[in-house]
């Protein structure tokens, strides 16, 4: 079975750091790119990064450049963010996706929920 | 990167017909055939309906459908069922690596 599964989530302070974690299993990590979607709440989703699938592309909504890094270890079959510089607005629940192509995000995990708060 | 235009919201009753669009620019939803439709229960995970503007997931029942003129594409939600109660979000392909989400759309069933 198909399955990513997000940790990492929790409480953290304007200006803190953060390391999400998202483990694959059930299919080949490695030929997928993989990519980082985000709910704040009461809003909709918002598309915050992708990568390729041997690491070498990465891009980022203008919202989150300079301050996210995504990344992969194809070795632990796990997709990354780490997060710094974060602010109230970066308060969401954060979703991994598998892309199967053209950005056809299939499945998604349960998410892990970020709160940004003093 | 601004989120592409769906209506807040829209009914139907059981059986009846539901259409969803999502309004973009020629950057993103007019520019490529890239668009993806998702269905998300609050709580969940969301889940693929549509992919390519008009391609259906194996699973995925035939009253989903989708399709795009311009710069605007489009959700069909046929013969309605409770069931179809969530949260829709469209998702285009931007270039430059880049995807943008619709701004989402609650259907309500009548």
């Amino acid at each position: 079975e198909v399955q990513l599964v997000e940790s990492g989530g929790g409480l953290v302070q304007p200006g803190g750091s953060l390391r999400l974690s998202c483990a694959a299993s059930g299919f080949p990590f490695s030929r997928y790119w993989m990519t980082w979607v985000r709910q704040a709440p009461g809003k909709g989703l918002e598309w915050v990064a992708n990568i390729k699938d041997d690491g070498r592309e990465k891009s980022y909504v203008d919202s989150v450049k300079g301050r996210f890094t995504i990344s992969r270890d194809s070795a632990k079959n796990s997709l990354y963010l780490q997060m710094n510089s974060l602010r109230a607005e970066d308060t969401a629940v954060y979703y991994c996706a598998r892309d199967c192509g053209h950005g056809r995000l299939d499945p998604w995990g349960q998410g892990t929920l970020v709160t940004v708060s003093s | 990167q601004s989120a592409l235009t769906q209506p807040p919201s829209a009914s139907g009753s059981p059986g009846q017909s539901v259409t969803i669009s999502c309004t973009g620019t020629s950057s993103d939803v007019g520019g490529y055939n890239y668009v993806s439709w998702y269905q998300h229960h609050p709580g969940e995970a969301p889940k693929v309906l549509i992919y390519e503007v008009s391609k259906r997931p194996s699973g995925v029942p035939d009253r989903f459908s989708g399709s795009k003129s311009g710069n605007t594409a489009s959700l069909t939600v046929s013969g309605l069922q409770a069931e179809d109660e969530a949260d829709y979000y469209c998702n285009s392909y931007a270039g430059g690596r880049n995807f943008v989400f619709g701004t989402g759309t609650k259907v309500t069933v009548l």
